[in-house]
């Protein structure tokens, strides 16, 4: 079946560091991937998506390609600031849009000063 | 982006009693309510997806009988966990969309869930 893999946390950086949050994929055919953010208290937000393979989805300094060869979604960001503490989720639909979405569980990051 | 309330955040009741969790989008038409559950340290799990007017489809594995979920109008969605026990304690999130999930669904913050 489908699933989603993405690193353990806590990840847990200094301001200004680089950040890789590793996920990879298993699915038929071509699924749209996603990541979503859950800062404390709040909901889900999408932060990016892509729907086809080679594909980079960016916001805020975030950035992730879909890799057909090698299944994976890894989310970057070249300097984290405090405010990007939150909960980090890879997702996939391979129903299409936004439906039957599959996560995986979540990688904590803890950004100080 | 669009506004998903969901309440109550949080709710304890006795085993044996019904819950019922409420998703409302305070600014948009939401055609399409997905309800996820999510256990400690692990992934959402999708439990249905709801259309509006019509009746609920169930994951595989869900009792439809335990978790109804009624979307009677284009703004509101409930899940009522029935004949709660302690193990359907866990973290309730929903989601809607306004174009049955082809557009981007936003989520509620979610509802704890705790049966004693």
């Amino acid at each position: 079946g489908n699933s989603v893999t993405q690193m353990e946390g806590p990840v847990t950086l200094s301001e200004e560091a680089f950040l890789t949050i590793n996920c990879t994929y298993t699915a038929t055919g071509y699924p749209s991937l996603f990541w979503y953010v859950q800062y404390p208290g709040e909901g889900l937000q999408l932060l990016l998506k892509a729907t086809k393979a080679d594909d980079k989805g960016s916001n805020k300094g975030f950035e992730a390609t879909y890799r057909k060869e090698t299944t994976s979604f890894h989310l970057e960001k070249g300097s984290v600031q405090v405010s990007d503490s939150a909960v980090y989720f890879c997702a996939l639909s391979a129903s299409g849009g936004y439906n039957k979405l599959i996560f995986g569980a979540g990688t904590r990051l803890a950004v100080h000063p | 982006g669009a506004v998903v309330s969901q309440h109550p955040s949080w709710v304890i009741c006795k085993s044996g009693t019904s819950v019922k969790i409420e998703c409302r989008s305070l600014d948009f038409q939401a055609t399409t309510m997905f309800w996820y559950r999510q256990f400690p340290k692990q992934s959402l799990m999708l439990m249905a997806t709801s259309n509006e007017g019509s009746k609920a489809t169930y994951e595989q594995g869900v009792e439809k009988d335990k978790f109804l979920i009624n979307h009677a109008s284009l703004t509101l969605s409930t899940l009522t966990v029935t004949s709660a026990h302690p193990e359907d304690s866990s973290f309730y999130i929903c989601s809607a969309s306004e174009s049955r999930g082809n557009t981007e669904a936003f989520f509620g913050q979610g509802t704890r869930l705790t049966v004693v």
